[in-house]
């Protein structure tokens, strides 16, 4: 079956960097999705990664291992805004994005 | 302002009423979905549909129906609503459903309760 694993909730400082990891196992792979989500709103695009490697945009990368079926968001000089949902979604041989549950980000002072 | 627009932002439905939730887009996107969110669970896809008069089931599509008749619309129907049907739906559209992988964009929510 499809599958996508990443854990339910993290702690970190602000000021402090974080990596939120995401394991998939999906029918045929078409590329990976990090999406935020602030409570009670939509979620919101972050990063898109398709070949192995890290993606560096600002405060946030995202890191692609195909061979492993894993990626990571790295979150760096966390602020007080960051504190949110994070969703990892790969999609599948017919391009239909598979969810995880997403990640609870907790930001402390 | 462009974007993804949905309505209602929250309802609540006696069990067994029929209820539609509506979607509009002004992007010119030709793929849309319709999700539900559950606590402790992904996102789950509903409907999709790739073009205008194209529609398909999604993971879990069972007591929902859509239709796509232009571009713009992507209406979902709870034909008869039941408690297990109590969840947040977004709907979302992408540029693209096949070739280079676009992000989606999403609407602000319907947060449906159904009693």
């Amino acid at each position: 079956g499809q599958n996508i694993d990443q854990p339910t909730e993290m702690t970190a400082t602000e000021g402090a960097i974080v990596q939120i990891n995401c394991t998939y196992q999906t029918s045929g792979f078409n590329g990976l999705f990090w999406y935020q989500q602030h409570a009670g709103e939509a979620p919101t695009f972050l990063s898109y990664n398709v070949l192995d490697g890290l993606e560096e945009k600002g405060r946030f990368s995202s890191f692609l291992s195909r061979s492993k079926g894993y990626s990571y968001l790295l979150l760096k000089e966390l602020q007080m805004k960051d504190s949110a949902s994070y969703l990892c979604a790969a999609m599948d041989s017919n391009y239909q994005l598979i969810w995880g549950a997403g990640t609870k980000l907790i930001i402390k002072p | 302002i462009a974007g993804i627009t949905q309505a209602p932002t929250s309802q609540i439905l006696a069990a067994g009423r029929r209820m539609t939730l509506r979607c509009t887009q002004d992007m010119r996107h030709n793929a849309m979905y319709w999700y539900r969110q559950d606590l402790g669970l992904g996102l789950r896809l509903i409907h999709y549909s790739n073009t205008a008069g194209t529609t398909g089931k999604g993971e879990v599509p069972d007591g929902y129906s859509v239709s796509r008749a232009n571009t713009d619309d992507f209406p979902l129907t709870l034909a008869s609503a039941v408690p297990s049907q109590t969840s947040v739906y977004f709907c979302a559209s992408s540029d693209s459903n096949t070739g280079a992988s676009t992000e989606a964009f999403f609407g602000q929510g319907t947060r449906l309760t159904v009693v």
